[in-house]
């Protein structure tokens, strides 16, 4: 079954310091990992993209990785705000490049950060 | 930066009764989609449409639910007669392009609308 499993659910660190978050997917065939930033009451924002063949991304201060061989991604931040308090959330979509596959993203549960002054 | 825009931000109904969720797609988007969040739990994908049919729905997209473009701007989601399982936030999103087939396109969310069944 495709699943998108994060961890760890939630998280609180202080201001200026970093932070990783796991996710480990089951989704296959595979065709890109998404990264999404929620704020509470709002709608996911978007972070990151990644494809299969790419290792890595950056967006300021985030920093997405991906290994396809186990299926896992994490996702960094860096120098953390009190601004990026917010749920943070892996998305796979299944299917290859070559076709055109689904548009059914499937979610994780997402991982809360919360940062403290 | 352009955004999908949703009406209204919350609607409380009674079980049994019609709603129609309203959403502005980006303007020169040409897919779009509606997921939901039940509180505490996982977007779930509903829908998605182009070309002024559906492309592809979730099982939980059931008789129920129907989706239209009644104009050039707005997109819709009508539930016929709600459930009180059918409480959760309805996101509306775009996209400029396919949204797997060009691999980098972006999905562009609104900010929900909260509906309460009673």
């Amino acid at each position: 079954k495709n699943q998108v499993e994060q961890s760890p659910q939630s998280l609180i660190i202080l201001e200026g310091k970093n932070c990783t978050l796991q996710c480990n997917y089951t989704v296959s065939p595979f065709s890109n990992l998404r990264w999404y930033k929620q704020d509470t009451g709002r709608g996911p924002v978007s972070l990151t993209i990644m494809t299969f063949s790419e290792n890595t991304k950056s967006n300021g201060r985030y920093t997405a990785t991906l290994d396809a061989d186990t299926k896992q991604s994490s996702l960094h931040i860096t120098a953390s705000q009190l601004s990026d308090s917010a749920s943070y959330i892996c998305v796979v979509s299944p299917g290859t490049p070559e076709k055109d596959s689904s548009y059914k993203l499937i979610f994780g549960s997402g991982t809360r950060l919360l940062v403290r002054p | 930066e352009p955004e999908v825009t949703q009406t209204p931000s919350h609607q409380v109904t009674q079980m049994g009764q019609e709603v129609i969720l309203r959403c502005v797609p980006i303007s020169n988007h040409l897919y779009f989609y509606w997921y939901r969040q039940i509180l505490g739990q996982k977007v779930e994908f509903l829908v998605s449409f182009y070309n002024n049919e559906i492309s592809e729905k979730s099982e939980i997209f059931d008789d129920q639910f129907s989706v239209e473009r009644p104009d050039g701007s707005n997109f819709t989601l009508k539930i016929r007669s709600t459930k009180l399982e059918d409480s959760a936030m309805y996101f509306c999103a775009s996209s400029e392009e396919y949204l797997v087939a060009t691999l980098g396109e972006k999905l562009f969310f609104g900010s929900g609308t909260q509906l309460s069944v009673l």
